[in-house]
């Protein structure tokens, strides 16, 4: 029944690896949504794609890469790791102008 | 562009007291205005809404009001319990646009 869901939740893992993580949504909703919360839960949008098209880059670095196969599921994907990287990444979906609902996180750790 | 800024936190406050939590806006035209709360290892979940101006978004008693005129939407609970522990993120979503801006969040301990 989740709304939502993203895997991995937990994702420890080395500098200069490269690593994805998944998120599926089975609201039907035509955009799907990338979140960055640091450690002092500030939330900062990544990317945005609106029926798997691009339209939100926020300034990410290029390591970053958002793939969406179809408007259900939005993966990404990060080149190259780096301890900065460290955070939740939260995904979300929405139709739009309405709310969003958001996954439960996946929290990375970069070691 | 649009921002929004909140109250400075962290909130420490007794079971039953009550609760204002500030958030001020910066928007072009008449963007619609949320609150969401995160409790502890969970992702964000809408808690109140509001999308014109006067209008009051309102869940487990929380209430919001969109106020144009000082560009605020604070939120308040006449009564607070430790179950409501959990940050609290102001947000906008300006009109037209697909993406919904936050502020930063402020967290709130309810001790008992």
């Amino acid at each position: 029944d989740t709304a939502v869901s993203q895997t991995p939740k937990y994702l420890v893992t080395q500098m200069g690896n490269d690593k994805s993580i998944k998120c599926e949504q089975n609201l039907g909703h035509d955009t799907m949504y990338w979140y960055k919360q640091d450690s002092k839960k500030f939330l900062k949008i990544m990317f945005s794609y609106n029926n798997k098209e691009l339209i939100i880059n926020e300034t990410v670095p290029n390591r970053f890469s958002p793939k969406s196969p179809d408007k259900a599921h939005l993966n990404l994907h990060i080149n190259s790791l780096e301890l900065g990287d460290s955070a939740v990444y939260f995904c979300a979906s929405s139709q739009v102008g309405d709310y969003y609902t958001f996954g439960s996180g996946t929290r990375l750790t970069v070691v | 562009g649009n921002s929004v800024t909140r109250m400075e936190g962290p909130v420490t406050l007794s079971e039953e007291a009550f609760l204002t939590i500030n958030c001020t806006y910066t928007a072009t035209g008449y963007p619609s205005l949320f609150w969401y709360v995160q409790y502890p290892g969970e992702g964000l979940q809408l808690l109140l809404k509001a999308t014109k101006a006067d209008d009051k978004g309102s869940n487990k008693g929380f209430e919001a009001t969109y106020r144009k005129e000082t560009t605020s939407f604070h939120l308040e609970k006449g009564s607070v319990q430790v179950s409501d522990s959990a940050v609290y993120f102001c947000a906008l979503s300006g009109s037209g646009s697909e993406k919904l801006v936050f502020g930063k969040g402020t967290k709130l301990t309810v001790n008992p």
